[in-house]
């Protein structure tokens, strides 16, 4: 049974700090991984997608990747109120367009 | 403007009725799924279709039904035969069928079994 893990939460972190998500994933050979972020009450938005190993920057989003150990985050500087949600995981099955999503972390920003 | 739609926002239906969902997409991408969301959960995927007049059972598709007539719509029925079907059901759509295709959600629609 392919999973996604992440903690469940909340992460609690102060306006202007990081705040540091993590994700583990089982299928050895997945290929693409998804950050969606969702605000209680309304769906998913996509907010990064990483491929390679290593860092991926989008404005204040730092994805990071790291296959061998099987591990994906995702990294929000200057952490903001607006920034408070719950972040999906999301992991494709090889070789298909399919993704299994973890269960999120809650992420709270307090100012 | 460009995105995928869906409706009834809410939905409520009494036990042994079955009620139909709307998906619509102008992206014009290829591929297709539905998903469920219950509290506390992470979406798990009923049913994905890569292409017109086909489809797939996802991981619980058991009381549910689809149809994709054509590329822009893909209907999800969801039947008496669902045991528990309150949840948040989550429509979404990608441009392809590799590995690498981003999907994208629909704003979903909260059904209530009365």
């Amino acid at each position: 049974q392919k999973e996604v893990e992440q903690n469940s939460g909340p992460l609690s972190v102060p306006e202007g700090a990081i705040a540091s998500l993590n994700c583990t994933y089982s299928d050895r050979v997945s290929q693409s991984f998804f950050w969606y972020r969702q605000y209680s009450g309304k769906s998913p938005e996509l907010i990064m997608s990483i491929y390679s190993n290593g860092d991926k920057e989008d404005g204040r989003f730092t994805a990071q990747l790291n296959k061998a150990s099987q591990y994906v985050s995702l990294l929000i500087r200057d952490s903001q109120p607006s920034d408070s949600a719950t972040y999906l995981c999301a992991v494709n099955v090889y070789n298909t367009d399919k993704l299994i999503f973890g269960t999120g972390t809650r992420l709270q920003v307090f100012p | 403007d460009g995105g995928i739609t869906q409706s009834p926002k809410y939905l409520f239906r009494k036990e042994g009725q079955n009620v139909t969902l709307s998906c619509e997409q102008n992206l014009n991408h290829d591929a297709m799924y539905w998903y469920r969301q219950d509290p506390g959960q992470g979406l798990r995927l009923i049913y994905y279709s890569q292409i017109v007049n086909d489809f797939q059972k996802g991981d619980i598709a058991e009381g549910y039904s689809v149809s994709r007539e054509k590329k822009e719509s893909f209907p999800l029925t969801v039947t008496s035969a669902q045991k528990n079907p309150t949840a948040f059901y989550l429509c979404a759509s990608s441009a392809g069928t590799s590995d690498y295709n981003e999907q994208f959600f629909g704003p979903g629609t909260r059904l209530t079994v009365l």
